[in-house]
């Protein structure tokens, strides 16, 4: 099916631990984006990408790592995850500058750091 | 960095009522956008607003573009129990790349 998929869908692993969010669009947006969802902030941006090889940071970007050397895959490694990294992680693309209000969600990855 | 304030935070309505949720900022913001979220599903556009003043429908749903436009505010009327969710206001300042989004509004319906 088209569209923005995000694997895995629930994730638990440990204080230390390297873990590695996936994140495929199938539409060839220019602009991808990862935020986080967490009670009493709403959605927080971590990371974005305006294209293959661009990214930058957003509002919390310290713990994240993003990659993106293909269009359609905009993966987030947490390098060392911390419990304060518990959330739910939601990707998302939108096709171009200008259309910001064409940003389409994925289904999110809830985590959970023990 | 900005931040925009719903409220209320969570609200309990019966079936059948209207509800209104707002945002506020301390900025100014160029673009407003509603999104709700379905438990267990990522956010999605109801409305957007590109003017001050600008009072726009989708079907059972009013958004208006504060004259400020530091504020937005939503409108659902004659509630059903699929209104049920989680709605987020965001803004948008010119030429950037990134919506601020706020803390979000969860609504419940009782039947």
């Amino acid at each position: 099916d088209a569209g923005i998929t995000q694997s895995p869908r629930y994730k638990i692993t440990e204080t230390g631990r390297q873990v590695t969010l996936m994140c495929h669009q199938t539409w060839s947006h220019s602009y991808m984006f990862w935020y986080r969802q967490d009670l009493g902030h709403g959605l927080r941006l971590i990371y974005y990408s305006a294209a293959a090889d661009i990214t930058d940071k957003g509002e919390v970007p310290d713990g994240y790592v993003v990659s993106r050397s293909k269009t359609e895959n905009f993966p987030l490694t947490l390098e060392s995850a911390t419990r304060s990294q518990t959330s739910v992680y939601f990707c998302a693309s939108r096709p171009r500058e200008g259309q910001e209000e064409k940003l389409f969600f994925g289904s999110g990855t809830q985590l959970s750091v023990l | 960095g900005q931040q925009l304030n719903q409220s209320p935070q969570s609200m309990f309505i019966q079936e059948g009522e209207d509800v209104s949720m707002n945002c506020t900022s301390s900025s100014i913001f160029n673009t407003w956008l509603w999104y709700k979220q379905d438990p267990g599903e990522g956010p999605v556009l109801l409305i957007a607003l590109y003017k001050a003043g600008e009072l726009t429908s989708n079907g059972r749903l009013t958004a208006q573009f504060g004259i400020t436009r530091k504020d937005s505010f939503l409108n659902i009327s004659a509630s059903i129990p699929s209104d049920v969710g989680i709605y987020f206001c965001a803004g948008l300042t010119g030429g950037g790349n990134k919506l601020t989004f706020g803390t979000g509004t969860q609504l419940k319906v009782e039947l």
